[in-house]
């Protein structure tokens, strides 16, 4: 089946320091991705939709100079956590839906878990 | 606005038996595309089974089934001969619309099944 990668799987930083998740499609062009937010037993959290090409949309209550997305290409979106501090610390989840592919598809990397001290 | 709701935070089931995971939804549309996801404690997200609002016939996968009642607004899983690695959480997701897979998912809450040998 296709495949979302995510890079790194898992980080640890400093508070105030800025990390980079990158979600990538391996085998398909991806004009739509998402990325997700998770906490422990909880819900996946829709925080933006990235079309390539154009600005993210983000979800009510996300802030956008907070949570920066950049969908270069049709394979690649970048979340770039700014000035990260432990609230922050969470399970960051892409997801990707191949372009022009069926309704059902829409597939999901394996998540970076991120870890602000 | 879309709603997911699954109830039961919890659920045991003993290898071998059936278990039912319950998901009712809220939407104004008429179109409109439903998940199931399995998520073990890796935290990747796998698909199980889709079931698109139009459908007459109810989605079998496999060993999974989706009991879909459309006028009690309920999609609940069915799982026939548990099996200890069907251990995780399950998510039960919304797309509105079904003939794009780029729409974004809304998530429920998640229930966590736990297979007895």
């Amino acid at each position: 089946g296709a495949v979302v990668s995510q890079h790194p799987s898992r980080v640890i930083c400093k508070s105030g320091t800025s990390v980079k998740i990158e979600c990538r499609s391996l085998d398909f062009q991806a004009t739509t991705m998402f990325w997700y937010r998770q906490f422990p037993k909880q819900s996946l959290m829709l925080m933006a939709t990235s079309n390539e090409g154009s600005k993210a949309t983000y979800e009510q209550g996300v802030e956008k100079d907070k949570f920066l997305i950049n969908h270069a290409s049709l394979t690649l979106s970048t979340l770039t956590v700014t000035s990260a501090h432990p609230e922050d610390s969470s399970f960051y989840i892409c997801s990707a839906s191949p372009r022009r592919g069926p309704v059902e598809t829409q597939y999901f990397g394996p998540g970076t878990r991120l870890l602000v001290l | 606005a879309q709603k997911i709701t699954q109830t039961q935070p919890g659920m045991f089931v003993q290898e071998k038996e059936a278990v039912t995971l319950d998901c009712t939804y809220d939407t104004s549309d008429q179109s409109y595309g439903l998940f199931w996801y399995k998520q073990p404690s890796s935290g990747e997200m796998i698909f199980l089974i889709y079931q698109g609002s139009y459908d007459e016939q109810n989605a079998t996968e496999g060993r999974y089934s989706l009991n879909f009642q459309k006028a009690r607004k309920s999609a609940n899983l069915v799982i026939s001969a548990s099996q200890l690695g069907d251990s995780a959480m399950y998510f039960c997701a919304m797309r509105e619309g079904f003939s794009s897979n780029t729409g974004k998912l809304i998530f429920g809450q998640g229930t966590t099944l736990q297979v007895k040998p």
